[in-house]
């Protein structure tokens, strides 16, 4: 299973922030599997953003923090998954990373893409 | 949210040393508790899942215990490659929480 990771590194104060993450290995619909966004940085640490998954249907789950900016996208047709992040602002800043889950843990990891918000 | 807190948040040691790292959550996740293992400008590497279940390709001198809130990972045996910083997670219910980490130093 391999995580590519793309998407800009440079995002400006109140844009949407779009990032991909591009699965080899495993599929974005796997009934076994979840999809997730997790984010890091000096002040925040590690942070889950967010999932989706298809359990006979799509699911997502977001963080409380974010719900209401967040949006993750599955793509069958491509075998990804995408973040969408509105309205960000310079605390948005950090290493943004795609993970996959199966129940035992964030096994299989993005590369990670450094974010920053900033005019 | 459950709270993940790790103890110490740093620590010296030794090749060769045998080193313990302590992971308490603020209610039960009975054994739902993964420890990953990151160096730095790497992404976490799990290294632990379910609180002791070695994780396939992780050396066995990586171990981990516990349940309820308390967790412990240890790792036996120093060896140069193990000095990073260390993380647990709860796997017990959303949103999935972190600790803050231990970083290990030389």
């Amino acid at each position: 299973v391999q995580l590519q990771q793309s998407g800009p590194g440079l995002v400006k104060p109140s844009e949407t922030l779009s990032l991909t993450c591009a699965i080899s290995g495993d599929t974005v619909s796997s009934s076994s599997a979840a999809w997730h966004w997790i984010r890091q940085s000096p002040s925040r640490g590690l942070e889950w953003l967010g999932r989706t998954y298809f359990r006979s249907k799509w699911m997502d789950n977001y963080a409380a923090s974010a719900r209401g900016r967040i949006t993750i996208i599955p793509d069958t047709s491509k075998n990804q998954f995408s973040l969408q992040l509105k309205d960000v602002t310079p605390d948005d800043t950090a290493v943004y990373y795609c993970a996959r889950d199966r129940s035992f843990g964030f096994d299989f990891w993005g590369q990670g893409t450094l974010v920053t918000v900033s005019s | 949210d459950i709270q993940m807190t790790q103890s110490p948040s740093s620590l010296s040691a030794f090749v060769g040393d045998r080193v313990t790292f302590t992971c308490r959550s603020s209610q039960t996740i009975y054994s739902y508790v993964n420890w990953y293992q990151q160096t730095p400008g790497k992404a976490p590497k799990l290294l632990i899942y379910e609180s002791s279940k070695l994780q396939s390709g992780v050396p066995s001198r990586f171990s981990g215990s516990g349940s309820g809130t308390h967790f412990t990972l240890t790792i036996d045996s120093l060896q140069p490659e193990d000095f990073a910083t260390y993380f647990c997670q709860q796997g017990y219910n959303t949103p999935r929480t972190f600790g803050q980490g231990t970083k290990l130093e030389i």
